[in-house]
């Protein structure tokens, strides 16, 4: 059974950095594509970021690009995402999701996702 | 950027309806388009994937159809659980979700 777990979030001042990480289990990790999709509270999904299943190419949003940095480590079944220079507007429920398609290049839609991880940014 | 445009973006529904959902692209996409289900306080769910396939596990009274710009998700039948928010995504060149449509009683 596939599992994407969630972990890392907190209240954060702004201008702070946070580290957030998906434990997955379930699926060869390897193989799949990864992102990050956040949701502000009460409001729609906004993709984040991707990595490909080696890890050697990654894909960012332009509200992330600069700020923030995806990686994985493949032995560890584990995904992450680096926050930096964090503002009251990425207070949000992250997502780790997996991409649907095995390969070299995501298909950049999600077959399984975790249940969040929640991020706020407040002083 | 490619923007995505729900509409409606709320409706009110009984169950046994049929309910039509659509989802407007900026520029043309093909036909890389997929459709998430949201309950609330739970993770999307993969409803559709390019256009018209049906994730596997998902009742068939969910249907997409479209290409290009314009797109349709069709709940045939509503059922108590079908109550939630529908999401469009286009996945042509990486990924933008659409606003959302909150299906309701």
């Amino acid at each position: 059974e596939v599992e994407l777990l969630e972990s890392g979030g907190g209240l954060v001042q702004p201008g702070g950095s946070l580290r957030l990480s998906c434990a997955a289990s379930g699926f060869p990790f390897n193989t799949y594509a990864m992102s990050w999709v956040r949701q502000a509270p009460g409001k729609g999904l906004e993709w984040v970021s991707g990595i490909s299943g080696s890890g050697g190419t990654t894909y960012y949003a332009d509200s992330a690009k600069g700020r923030f940095t995806i990686s994985r480590d493949n032995p560890k079944n584990t995904l992450y995402l680096r926050m930096n220079s964090l503002r009251a507007e990425d207070t949000a429920l992250y997502y780790c999701a997996r991409d649907s398609g095995v390969g070299a290049a995501p298909n950049w839609y999600f077959d399984y996702w975790g249940q969040g991880t929640l991020v706020t940014v407040s002083s | 950027d490619i923007q995505m445009t729900q509409s409606p973006s709320s409706l009110s529904a009984s169950v046994g309806d049929r309910v039509t959902i659509t989802c407007r692209a900026s520029q043309s996409i093909s036909s890389y388009l997929n459709w998430y289900q949201q309950k609330p306080g739970k993770a999307p769910k993969l409803l559709i994937y390019a256009a018209s396939s049906l994730q596997s596990g998902v009742p068939s009274r969910f249907s997409g159809s479209g290409s290009a710009t314009d797109f349709t998700l069709t709940i045939s039948s509503l059922q108590p659980e079908d109550f939630a928010t529908f999401y469009c995504q286009q996945s042509y060149n990486r990924v933008t979700f659409g606003g959302g449509t909150k299906v309701e009683i």
